[in-house]
């Protein structure tokens, strides 16, 4: 199958700084990157979803200056938490699409990042 | 928009016997219904998918199934063994929405020996 690598695997920061996470599609060029963030003992909840070359579409009640989506090139996508405050504090995974074929509509997950802010 | 509604959020089953878990969607425009493993602190993994044009697929001791008049879909774990224990996650999506996923509650299935 398709591997996505994330990066860093764990961050702790200072209340108020900001955090960039990436998200790389190893062996496939990912025409879609979706950001989920995951609390403790409950479901993935989609953020927003990344096109190549596009602004990101964000989900109702996610803040797109606060939570800043960078999709740069077909490999490659970031997520900036600015100003993060400990209510940040979560598991976010990034998953990325369009390995083509038979693989359509898969979604292949990266190894998520376990943001604590203090 | 889309919502996904799964039962149980917990399940505990001795080893050997079955597990099942259901799926409720609303959107009858979904297509792809994925079911995830995922084990504490990582990713999750695909462990089986049904698209809208089959009712059932098996694949060893997992099996999916879909009813798409009543907007259902189930998963069947057979012979349970303690490394299944883990929260399995179902899913919904449809293609013109670029394959956005709307995942359910997850369920905590726990296999004891």
């Amino acid at each position: 199958g398709a591997v996505v690598s994330q990066h860093p695997s764990r961050v702790i920061c200072k209340s108020g700084t900001s955090v960039k996470i990436e998200c790389r599609s190893l062996d496939f060029q990912a025409t879609t990157m979706f950001w989920y963030r995951q609390f403790p003992k409950q479901s993935l909840m989609l953020m927003a979803t990344s096109n190549e070359g596009s602004k990101a579409t964000y989900e109702q009640g996610v803040e797109k200056d606060k939570f800043l989506i960078n999709h740069a090139s077909l490999t490659l996508s970031t997520l900036t938490v600015t100003s993060a405050h400990p209510e940040d504090s979560s598991f976010y995974i990034c998953s990325a699409s369009g390995a083509g074929g038979s693989l359509i509509n898969e979604q292949f997950f990266g190894p998520g990042t376990r943001l604590t802010v203090l | 928009g889309e919502n996904v509604e799964q039962h149980p959020s917990t399940l505990s089953v001795q080893e050997g016997d079955s597990a099942v878990i259901k799926c409720t969607y609303s959107d009858s425009a979904s297509n792809y219904f994925p079911w995830y493993k995922q084990e504490l602190g990582k990713r999750p993994q695909l462990i089986i998918d049904i698209r809208s044009n089959v009712g059932e697929k098996k694949d060893q001791r997992i099996a999916v199934t879909l009813n798409k008049t009543a907007k259902h879909f189930s998963l069947h774990i057979t012979e349970t063994q303690p490394e299944d224990s883990a929260v399995y996650f179902c899913a919904a999506s449809k293609n013109n929405q670029g394959g956005k996923l709307i995942f359910g509650q997850g369920t905590e299935l726990s296999v004891k020996p």
